[in-house]
């Protein structure tokens, strides 16, 4: 089956400082790879995303994200946190390949960025 | 604004009450789905449509009725819901590309419908 861990409830970052969020994942096959972010009161924008190709995927707002695969990781990073980065993250995954797999959640990640 | 359209955004009823969630997309995707998302907890996939056919039911409780008239919308039928059934619901599409019709992009989600049941 499926799974994927994001190990941070929250994670508080001063701005202009380097930001990373974790995500681990467990999937039989090749994963698809997702991020997306949550403003309050409204639904998850999509990030970025890696199906294949670059380890590193750059994605919207200055965000990028690294596929590790020898440690089934695929962390959300930024050089320089901005205050309106401050958000909850959710990681999500799909094995390819196969129709009937759908796309996995993580419980998200509170990301807090102090002026 | 990404394209999918949730109604209401906010919605308080009684345990008896019948309600429903109304979710509408024209972004030309075939595929629409629900999510729960409680605090705390990650989003728990309800139900998946693909070209209008109902593909997933993710052991929700029968309380919970989807319906999918078209490819443009979808609506969750509430019936003698429970106090844990507060949450924000939500409303994703997405295409399905490729010749085996895999769902290979990312999902577009609607604001979400606020739900608080007393």
């Amino acid at each position: 089956a499926q799974s994927v861990a994001q190990p941070e409830d929250q994670v508080n970052v001063a701005e202009g400082n380097p930001l990373t969020v974790k995500c681990t994942y467990s999937v039989s096959g090749n994963p698809y790879l997702f991020w997306y972010v949550q403003y309050p009161n409204r639904g998850l924008q999509f990030l970025l995303k890696y199906i294949t190709g670059d380890n590193l995927v750059k994605g919207s707002y200055g965000f990028e994200a690294e596929f590790n695969k020898s440690q089934t990781s695929f962390h959300l990073k930024k050089p320089s946190a901005l205050v309106s980065d401050s958000a909850l993250y959710f990681c999500a995954v799909r094995a390819s390949g196969n129709r009937d797999d759908k796309i996995i959640f993580g419980k998200g990640t509170r990301l807090h960025i102090l002026p | 604004e990404t394209g999918v359209t949730q109604t209401p955004r906010h919605l308080v009823m009684g345990m008896t009450n019948k309600k429903s969630l109304k979710c509408e997309q024209h972004l030309g995707h075939n595929a629409m789905y629900w999510y729960k998302q409680s605090a705390k907890k990650p989003l728990e996939l309800m139900f998946v449509y693909n070209f209008k056919e109902q593909t997933e039911n993710n052991s929700v409780p029968s309380r919970f009725s989807p319906e999918c008239p078209n490819s443009s919308h979808l609506f969750l039928h509430l019936h003698t819901l429970q106090p844990e059934d507060s949450a924000l619901y939500l409303c994703a599409s997405s295409p399905i590309t490729g010749l085996a019709g895999y769902l290979t992009g990312e999902l577009f989600f609607g604001e979400g419908s606020r739900l608080t049941v007393l």
